[in-house]
C-alpha cells in the first residue's frame, strides 16, 4: 500500500487562474480530508470529504470546492488565485468518518506556487 | 473557538538531554490531543494520541486539563528525534477538524 498519494508534486499558476489537486487516500479509507501549510504555519484545514458529500469545512473561501469521487479519491479546486494561495496543500484519509480517535494519515503534499 | 499554541518555533537540545516541547490549547469542552511529527523529507505522521496513553519512541504527553495543556516530553534525546512537532485537537461532538499549532522544530545535536 503506497499510503495516500497526491498529485501533482508541484505546480505554478498565475494569478486568477484555477488550480485542481488530486488525492488518492490509502487503501480501506473512506473519508478525505484537506489542509493548507502556508510556510512557517501548521496545517490548516479547509474541508473533509465523506459519501461524496463534504461534511466538515474550515474558515475558507468558496473559491476553494472539493469533490469526492465513488472510489473515495478526492480533488480540491482553487478558483480565482491570488498569491496568498501558495502553500503546500496535504490531504488526509481516515478509517471511518466521525471516529475522532482514527489516525489521519498524511500524503506527501502538492505545492503550489501563485505568481 | 478552538486554538493550539506552541510557543517555541525552535528547540535545541544536546543529545541525551531532556527534551519538553510545550502545547497549549484553548477550548472549554473535552478536546481530543495529539502529536505529529514529520521527519525531513517525510510526510507528516502521528506520533502520539492522548486517549491512547501511550510511549511511542520514548516520547510521553499527559493533557492537564487545569493548565490546558498538553507538553510532548522525553528524558533522553536522540539525534534521530530532530524533527518538526506539532500538536493538534480535535474538539469532538459533531466537530472532527484537526487544528494545529505553528510547529516546533527540534534539533538535536550530538
Amino acid at each position: 500500500d503506497a499510503g495516500v498519494t497526491q498529485s501533482p508534486t508541484h505546480l505554478i499558476k498565475t494569478r486568477g487562474q484555477q488550480v485542481t489537486l488530486r488525492c488518492s487516500p490509502k487503501s480501506g479509507h473512506d473519508t478525505v480530508s484537506w489542509y493548507q501549510q502556508a510556510l512557517g504555519q501548521g496545517p490548516q484545514f479547509i474541508f473533509q470529504y465523506y459519501e461524496e458529500e463534504e461534511r466538515q469545512r474550515g474558515n475558507f473561501p468558496d473559491r476553494f470546492s472539493g469533490h469526492q469521487f465513488p472510489n473515495y479519491s478526492s480533488e480540491l479546486n482553487v478558483n480565482a488565485l491570488l498569491l496568498g494561495d501558495s502553500a503546500l496543500y496535504l490531504c488526509a484519509s481516515s478509517l471511518r468518518f466521525g471516529w475522532t480517535t482514527d489516525t489521519q494519515y498524511f500524503g506527501p503534499g502538492t505545492r503550489l506556487t501563485v505568481l | 473557538a478552538q486554538r493550539v499554541t506552541q510557543p517555541e518555533k525552535l528547540l535545541s537540545v544536546f543529545k541525551g538531554a531532556p527534551v519538553e516541547l510545550k502545547c497549549n490549547y484553548s477550548y472549554s469542552g473535552s478536546p481530543e490531543l495529539f502529536w505529529y511529527v514529520q521527519y525531513s523529507r517525510q510526510r507528516l505522521q502521528l506520533l502520539l494520541r492522548h486517549i491512547s496513553r501511550e510511549s511511542i519512541k520514548g516520547f510521553t504527553a499527559d493533557l492537564n486539563k487545569g493548565e490546558t495543556s498538553f507538553h510532548l516530553k522525553k528524558p533522553f534525546a536522540q539525534e534521530e528525534d530532530s524533527a518538526m512537532y506539532y500538536c493538534a485537537l480535535i474538539s469532538g461532538g459533531s466537530n472532527y477538524k484537526l487544528t494545529f499549532g505553528k510547529g516546533t522544530l527540534l534539533t538535536v545535536n550530538p
